[in-house]
């Protein structure tokens, strides 16, 4: 069982938005960094948003990251087929002295 | 740019001691706030974080796996090396390693990742 929780899965049509939910506690994510993750089907892990809502180089302006409390929330706007992935959330755990991951979610473009 | 690689085994029996090498390039684990983790994910399952070793030496494990794990750096290889004792069934996973910065406080840049399978 992960630390962090997220939906197991999420769907939408192409061109539509979805959010991705990351729920943890004040050890990790109420007080710590969420990074999240695009990890397509049968590749390594690729960092989507770090230090809650900024984007690496060549991440496109489509995903969007937001922390509030104990929560963190992805955001993906005009979806494409290509999004199709799972997608994890991730943060430090300073009672654990540990890095967390959440289940991972696995989104569906319709 | 960075590049990192994992390689090691592709199998190895119960109870045997695994080891892997993380070969990297585009960055030096010499430069302050400069790191490597180790990643794993059993198949169909998701991301368990394992270790973490900084420029400075600093060390982190898993605490449900600290006793049986071992990170090193070679710097002047460009190396990181993870050792797992008393491997399992279950400690079938592909395993990646991946860059860290503390000031960001995330993975940047990971690896391929390597299969490992644990059999008899």
């Amino acid at each position: 069982q992960s630390v962090l929780t997220q939906p197991p899965s999420v769907s939408a049509a192409p061109g539509q938005k979805v959010t991705i939910s990351c729920s943890g506690s004040s050890s990790n994510i109420g007080n710590n960094y969420v990074s999240w993750f695009q990890q397509l089907p049968g590749t390594a892990p690729k960092l989507l948003i770090y230090e809650n809502n900024k984007r690496p180089s060549g991440i496109p302006d489509r995903f969007s990251g937001s922390k509030s409390g104990t929560s963190a929330t992805l955001g993906i706007t005009g979806l494409q087929t290509g999004d199709e992935a799972d997608y994890y959330c991730g943060t430090w755990d300073s009672s654990l002295s540990a890095e967390v991951f959440g289940g991972g979610t696995k989104l569906t473009v319709l | 740019q960075i590049t990192l690689k994992e390689s090691g085994p592709t199998l190895v029996k119960p109870t045997q001691t695994l080891t892997l090498t993380c070969s990297f390039s585009g960055f030096s684990l010499s430069t302050s706030g400069v790191g490597v983790g180790w990643i794993r994910q059993p198949p169909g399952k998701a991301l368990e974080w394992l270790a973490l070793i900084y420029w400075d030496d600093d060390k982190r494990y898993s605490p449900s796996l600290k006793s049986r794990l071992t990170i090193t750096k070679d710097t002047s290889k460009n190396q990181v090396v993870l050792t797992m004792a008393n491997m399992d069934p279950v400690d079938t996973a592909t395993y990646y390693c991946a860059h860290r910065v503390s000031t960001a406080v995330t993975f940047d840049y990971w690896g391929q990742g390597t299969l490992v399978t644990v059999s008899s």
